[in-house]
């Protein structure tokens, strides 16, 4: 497809419950962003990969969370441990290296942790 | 720590032109980006200030003067389909980071 796309769009899970969100970025786009929105919320950044780079973790909030990017291309956003404030959109965008300065984001994947 | 300020909430007649405002602090500072949010949909790009002065991009203008940690965005001749959220973002560093987004402005399009 020509866009981002994330699954699941919805996923509702158990307190204590691992989830594993997935993302497929824009072919050849070298940047891949996680973000996540609460409710009536900005969007929060949480960990983001540039081309073979180590991934910037810095916006990850706990140890629960972890992502990788195999190939440079899908990545998977991992909690572990689930709690209901993790409850959520998380959304994906990629973006090209160079001077633009658009990123494309996904339709995101609604998470709810009951 | 980073903080974006704007308006939560803006209601503007259908035909009109309404002006959405955020104001910045964060350490680092390279660009302001704005993005539109239909409820339920995924943000997409609107407009990008790098350099101080006013972009134009058919019914949408933004504006930036990093003097000021100000910028704005303007929205001209209002249609229904406008209504949705809009976020001002900022780009801290050159090349591909992550944006800082402010919470939102929530507009309300009426006829």
């Amino acid at each position: 497809g020509a866009g981002v796309s994330q699954s699941p769009s919805n996923k509702v899970t158990e307190k204590g419950k691992d989830v594993e969100l997935r993302c497929d970025p824009i072919s050849g786009h070298t940047a891949l962003y996680w973000y996540r929105q609460s409710l009536g919320q900005g969007l929060e950044f949480l960990i983001y990969f540039q081309g073979n780079s180590a991934p910037d973790k810095s916006g990850l909030p706990s140890d629960r969370f972890s992502a990788e990017r195999t190939g440079g291309s899908v990545s998977t956003l991992t909690i572990q441990r689930t709690q209901q404030e993790d409850s959520a959109v998380y959304l994906c965008a990629s973006q090209t290296s160079g001077s633009r300065h658009e990123q494309f984001f996904g339709p995101g994947t609604r998470l709810t942790v009951l | 720590g980073q903080s974006l300020e704007q308006p939560s909430e803006v209601t503007a007649v259908e035909g009109a032109i309404v002006q959405i405002n955020c104001t910045y602090q964060t350490s680092g500072f390279y660009g302001l980006s704005w993005y539109q949010q239909h409820d339920g949909g995924a943000p997409t790009f609107l407009s990008y200030n790098g350099l101080d002065g006013l972009e134009e991009t058919g019914r949408f203008s933004s504006f930036l003067s990093r003097s000021d940690s100000y910028g704005y965005l303007l929205l001209q001749e209002l249609q229904m389909k406008d209504s949705a959220s809009y976020f001002c973002a900022v780009r801290r560093y050159s090349g591909n980071t992550p944006l800082v987004f402010g919470k939102g402005t929530r507009l309300s399009v009426i006829a």
